[in-house]
């Protein structure tokens, strides 16, 4: 079975960074895109930018630019998403989330969540 | 960037009932759109991608219709199992973009 499997939970300060990462398994890994998804306490899903496993290209949300950068480690099957310059309404569960299929498309499988908490 | 408008907010309904969720996209995205059903404390779950298509795994009473910018999700015959929240997405152009969700609760 496909899984993708993220780090723990975190607790950080205003101006700090937060380094997540999603384990992936089950799949060829270097095939698939990954993407970050985030969700604020009691609000909605926002995408915050994807990644190629094959080559390294990226794809980052235009308000994050400058923020946030993804990165992966193919020998341990590994995507990594960094966001640095946390501020409080960083405060959210961040997803991974697999391209379902090739090129453009749905996200299919999900990683359990990771909690980032902005906190002074 | 692509705004995407979920309708109604909630839906309550009964075990039984059909649900019928509706997105709006402010231009078009041909049938590059999914639904996700969340549930609290979990992940969201893939439901139906390219407007209609199931995803593997999803049972029959769940469909998807609609192309340009009008799409429905509709729920045959609701179980327990299904109240959640239900988004939208949008895949075919950069940004990716969900809908604000519609929560289906149990009347």
């Amino acid at each position: 079975q496909i899984h993708l499997v993220q780090s723990g939970n975190e607790v950080k300060k205003p101006g700090a960074s937060v380094k997540v990462s999603c384990k992936a398994s089950g799949y060829t890994f270097n095939i698939y895109g990954i993407n970050w998804v985030r969700q604020a306490p009691g609000e909605g899903l926002e995408w915050m930018g994807w990644i190629s496993p094959y080559n390294d290209n990226t794809n980052y949300a235009q308000n994050l630019q400058g923020r946030v950068t993804m990165t992966t480690d193919t020998s341990t099957s590994t995507v990594f998403m960094e966001l640095k310059s946390l501020r409080f309404d960083d405060t959210a569960v961040y997803y991974c989330a697999r391209d379902y299929y090739g090129g453009n498309s749905a996200l299919g499988y999900w990683g359990q969540g990771t909690l980032v908490t902005v906190s002074s | 960037e692509i705004v995407l408008t979920q309708s109604p907010g909630t839906l309550s309904l009964s075990p039984g009932e059909r649900a019928t969720l509706s997105c709006r996209a402010s231009q078009s995205v041909s049938s590059n759109l999914a639904w996700y059903q969340q549930k609290p404390g979990q992940a969201p779950r893939l439901l139906i991608y390219y407007a209609s298509t199931r995803a593997t795994g999803i049972p029959d009473r769940f469909s998807g219709g609609g192309s340009g910018t009008d799409f429905t999700l509709t729920i045959n015959r609701l179980e327990p199992e299904d109240f959640a929240v239900f988004y939208c997405q949008h895949y075919g152009t950069s940004p990716l973009t969900f809908g604000g969700g519609t929560k289906v609760e149990i009347k």
